[in-house]
């Protein structure tokens, strides 16, 4: 049964702090997004990427984000330093570019930043 | 930025009643999609219409597409408890195979 796995589900965390949030993608999906839901802002694109490239990372703040694809398994999001309006619920979604866009999604990180 | 916005925000109805959430978009787009999100979870992919098609079933769903207008409708019939969960649109524009997403429709079935 394959699924987008996220961990860890929920984090609490100290401002300040640094956050690691890990996605590994459905074996075979060339495309991975990351997304911030929040009461206020709805879903947000934060990242992009195709075959591991960055294509789209203009929705996430580059001073303290940042998202990598070390291998095809495995994608990160970092906050360094963490601060408490970060606190949401991060998805993690892939998908195969040229079959319509449909995302797959995991069950998402819950940031709490106090 | 919201690219689809979704109507009402929130829907309460009967067990057994129908029902129909909209979608209204601002760009052209390739096709537009629904999801569901049940509360603390993830989203579930739920149905793909295409721009060049006008309406699409899946099961107990319904969606219709009018480009003109720009907007969309999901329709599910006989509905269930287990229905209860947010639906959302996203819209798929240019070769970019990004999901925009509106901020959803809350929908609670009452037993």
């Amino acid at each position: 049964d394959a699924r987008v796995t996220q961990t860890p589900r929920d984090k609490v965390t100290e401002m300040g702090q640094e956050v690691t949030m890990r996605c590994q993608p459905i074996l075979g999906h060339n495309t991975v997004f990351w997304y911030r839901q929040t009461m206020m802002q709805g879903l947000e694109l934060l990242a992009y990427f195709r075959n591991r490239a960055p294509l789209d990372d203009s929705g996430m703040p580059k001073d303290r984000f940042s998202a990598e694809m070390p291998d095809a398994t495995l994608a990160t999001l970092k906050i360094q330093p963490s601060e408490p309006r970060d606190s949401a619920v991060y998805f993690c979604a892939s998908g195969l570019a040229g079959t319509g866009g449909e995302a797959f999604f995991g069950q998402g990180t819950r940031l709490t930043v106090v | 930025s919201q690219q689809g916005e979704e109507d009402p925000q929130a829907l309460s109805i009967q067990e057994g009643e129908n029902a129909t959430m909209n979608c209204s978009y601002k760009t052209s787009i390739n096709n537009l999609q629904w999801y569901r999100q049940n509360s603390g979870r993830g989203l579930v992919h739920l149905i793909l219409i295409r721009s060049n098609e006008r309406e699409k079933h899946s099961g107990r769903l319904r969606v219709t597409l009018d480009t003109s207008k720009k907007s969309s409708s999901l329709l599910i019939t006989a509905s269930r408890a287990a229905d209860t969960a947010s639906y959302f649109c996203a819209t798929i524009s240019g070769g970019s195979y990004i999901p925009t997403f509106g901020r959803g429709t809350s929908l609670i079935v009452h037993p």
